[in-house]
């Protein structure tokens, strides 16, 4: 399968600060990444889907002028925590998939800690 | 995209087959099965996928019945890394969403 990889796995910030996490496909083009937000003993969720080229389609109740996502090229995301509070504190993991077909392949994910 | 059941966890001894479950009984005709597993910790891991018809990888096989409103994922010779949470995932194959539910916590016993 398709390898997807995330960067950094930690993040611990303090409380205000803004963190930038990377998805990488290291062995294919991804038109299409996906942003999942997962909390402790909770299911994923789906926070946004991210176009190369184009702008970010974000789920209900996600806010994207807090979660900025860049998807620059056709092997790169990034998501943007900005003013990171505590309540912000999960694992974020990103997912890809060859265009316009499946399945999706999921990065390792990232666990961002804000004090 | 459909909504699926799943038991809430399930045992399972080192070695054995590891049937997994799962009701999807208002899945459409366009919709497929997909499975993942998530170990603790890390991202989700694709397992397989199918329509109708049974499917088999080198992880897993899928037996899909024949009103296909319900699956089940067999792991053939369960070992003690397959602990995880597998989850029952319907939707259009052209559709981007993977609706994660609560899944299955497998745990293989020695």
């Amino acid at each position: 399968g398709a390898v997807v990889s995330q960067h950094p796995s930690w993040v611990i910030c303090k409380s205000g600060t803004s963190v930038k996490i990377e998805c990488r496909s290291l062995d294919f083009q991804a038109t299409t990444m996906f942003w999942y937000r997962q909390f402790p003993k909770q299911s994923l969720m789906l926070m946004a889907t991210s176009n190369e080229g184009s702008k970010a389609t974000y789920e209900q109740g996600v806010e994207k002028d807090k979660f900025l996502i860049n998807h620059a090229s056709l092997t790169l995301s990034t998501l943007t925590v900005t003013s990171a509070h505590p309540e912000d504190s999960s694992f974020y993991i990103c997912s890809a998939r060859y265009p316009g077909t499946d399945p999706q392949y999921f990065g390792p994910g990232t666990r961002l800690l804000v004090l | 995209d459909a909504k699926t059941t799943q038991p809430t966890s399930m045992d399972c001894a080192e070695g054995r087959a590891a049937n997994l479950p799962c009701n999807h009984s208002t899945i459409s005709g366009n919709e497929y099965v997909y499975w993942y597993r998530q170990i603790h910790s890390q991202g989700p891991q694709y397992i397989i996928h199918g329509l109708k018809n049974n499917e088999t990888n080198e992880m897993a096989s899928l037996i899909i019945t024949e009103d296909r409103k319900s699956s089940t994922l067999i792991l053939p010779h369960a070992t003690l890394r397959d602990t995880a949470v597998y989850y029952c995932i319907v939707r259009e194959t052209s559709g981007s969403r993977l609706t994660f539910g609560e899944g299955t916590q497998l745990t293989v016993n020695p």
